[in-house]
């Protein structure tokens, strides 16, 4: 069975710190991994993709996560936290199910306020 | 190139009545997904369909359906609406089939948020 658990439901960061949005995740195959975001009253925004290439992934915004799988783990970070970054932000976790089709599961999400 | 495409994006509803929302992917897109979002229970899946069929399908009950016509766009239909069904209902479009076994990952639409009173 397919799982991803976003660590901390709120994390709170000053301006100009580092960010981390901690995510483990369980799935039966090999998965594909997502971090979007979603500001307030908005659909969600890719931010960067893991899909078994480099474990180092980049994205958007100056966001990267790296994929463990001893760990189980996909953490989203940024060197240096920006009043934008404040939103929500999902972990996603993506493979295949008995039937062939992708099934997708999203994390609870993780608000992140930016403090100035 | 124009986004994913959500209408309305407000609606408000009475319990009992049913209600449809469309959502027209990107162009070239012909996978399109729909998910619910609430407080409490976050993000959902509600199905998803590729080239008029649904191909992927969450735990909902039968008052939600769904389809896509020809040129991919979807619509989603709720019936004898419930107060829970209040939500923010998003759709989703990717280029590729379900079927991938790769999954690029889904640009979404800003949403319809239902109330229902």
């Amino acid at each position: 069975a397919q799982s991803v658990t976003q660590l901390d439901s709120h994390v709170s960061v000053s301006e100009g710190t580092p960010v981390l949005l901690r995510c483990n995740y369980s799935s039966s195959y090999s998965p594909s991994l997502f971090w979007y975001v979603q500001h307030p009253n908005k659909g969600l925004q890719l931010l960067l993709k893991y899909t078994s290439a480099a474990t180092l992934v980049k994205g958007i915004n100056g966001f990267e996560a790296e994929f463990k799988k001893s760990e189980t783990s996909f953490h989203l970070t940024k060197p240096s936290a920006h009043m934008s970054d404040a939103a929500e932000y999902f972990c996603v976790v993506s493979d295949v199910n008995s039937g062939g089709y992708q099934k997708v599961t999203f994390g609870t999400g993780t608000k992140l306020q930016v403090i100035p | 190139k124009a986004g994913v495409t959500q209408t309305p994006r407000y609606l408000i509803k009475t319990r009992g009545q049913q209600v449809t929302l469309s959502c027209s992917p990107i162009s070239g897109h012909r996978s399109v997904s729909w998910y619910q979002q609430t407080p409490g229970q976050g993000l959902q899946f509600l199905f998803e369909y590729f080239s008029e069929t649904q191909r992927n399908k969450g735990n909902f009950p039968g008052r939600f359906s769904g389809r896509q016509f020809s040129n991919s766009r979807s619509e989603m239909n709720v019936s004898t609406l419930e107060l829970g069904d209040s939500a923010l209902y998003l759709c989703a479009s990717s280029p590729y089939s379900p079927r991938t076994g790769l999954n690029y990952g889904y640009t979404f639409g800003s949403g319809t948020r239902l109330t229902v009173v």
